[in-house]
């Protein structure tokens, strides 16, 4: 099993929709969570932190269930700007204190107008 | 201005042929990191530096070596590129052990014949 799991997509979504995509962890010491998004041919960018509780940044609203061992993002009245590859990433550090990100694949998502 | 900076951009060389790609931030970063994206596989860390003189293997450290001797430089070194290093590598660098924010340079595509 794969440490961070997305599905590929690509979602093709109207623009205005609203689109969720989860992302799948499989250490469940892992500490941290994030959101990057990455244009094509550009560098990742951070997104939105995830934490415990949920929060929200504009359209954007991040989960995490820690129990199903799995975190989402949710964009809502999306716009032709959000079109891009969504990274889910997961930090763990260990006791040494070494630290560890692992990057999804990515979610594909292209917003038409 | 805040940045992370990689050289060369673009690479085409041959098989066999040592090469160094750069990089360097200029925000006091303990943590730094390569990592290469490869379609249908996302991003994978070659290696990583927690500071200055300490390395460590990522999860594809073969065929690559790294240094850390500055706190703002750490070079990704082939010494004998293969077919199979064809990639677009990234470096990264963010504060170590306090938030997950990495900071990605533009990347490096690297085409080994």
């Amino acid at each position: 099993r794969k440490e961070v799991e997305q599905d590929p997509g690509p979602f093709n979504v109207p623009e205005g929709a609203t689109v969720a995509f989860n992302c799948t962890y499989s250490n469940s010491a892992s500490q941290s969570f994030f959101w990057y998004r990455q244009d094509c041919r550009k560098e990742p960018k951070l997104l939105m932190s995830v934490y415990s509780s949920g929060n929200e940044d504009g359209r954007f609203t991040a989960q995490l269930n820690r129990a199903s061992q799995y975190i989402s993002l949710l964009i809502r009245d999306s716009k032709l700007s959000d079109s891009a590859t969504y990274l889910c990433v997961v930090r763990y550090i260990s006791n040494f204190g070494n630290e560890k990100l692992t990057f999804g694949t990515g979610t594909r998502l292209t917003i038409i107008p | 201005e805040a940045q992370v900076t990689q050289n060369p951009r673009y690479l085409i060389t041959v098989t066999g042929k040592k090469l160094t790609v750069t990089c360097s931030q200029n925000m006091n970063h303990e943590y730094m990191s390569w990592y290469r994206q490869d379609p249908g596989l996302g991003l994978r860390q070659i290696y990583y530096s927690m500071n200055v003189e300490v390395t460590d293997k990522g999860d594809v450290p073969e065929g690559y070596k790294v240094s850390r001797k500055e706190k703002r430089n750490f070079p990704l070194i082939l010494e004998s590129p293969s077919p199979n290093q064809t990639s677009l590598y990234f470096c990264a660098s963010g504060l170590a052990g306090v938030t997950g924010e990495l900071f990605f340079g533009e990347g490096s595509r690297l085409t080994v014949l």
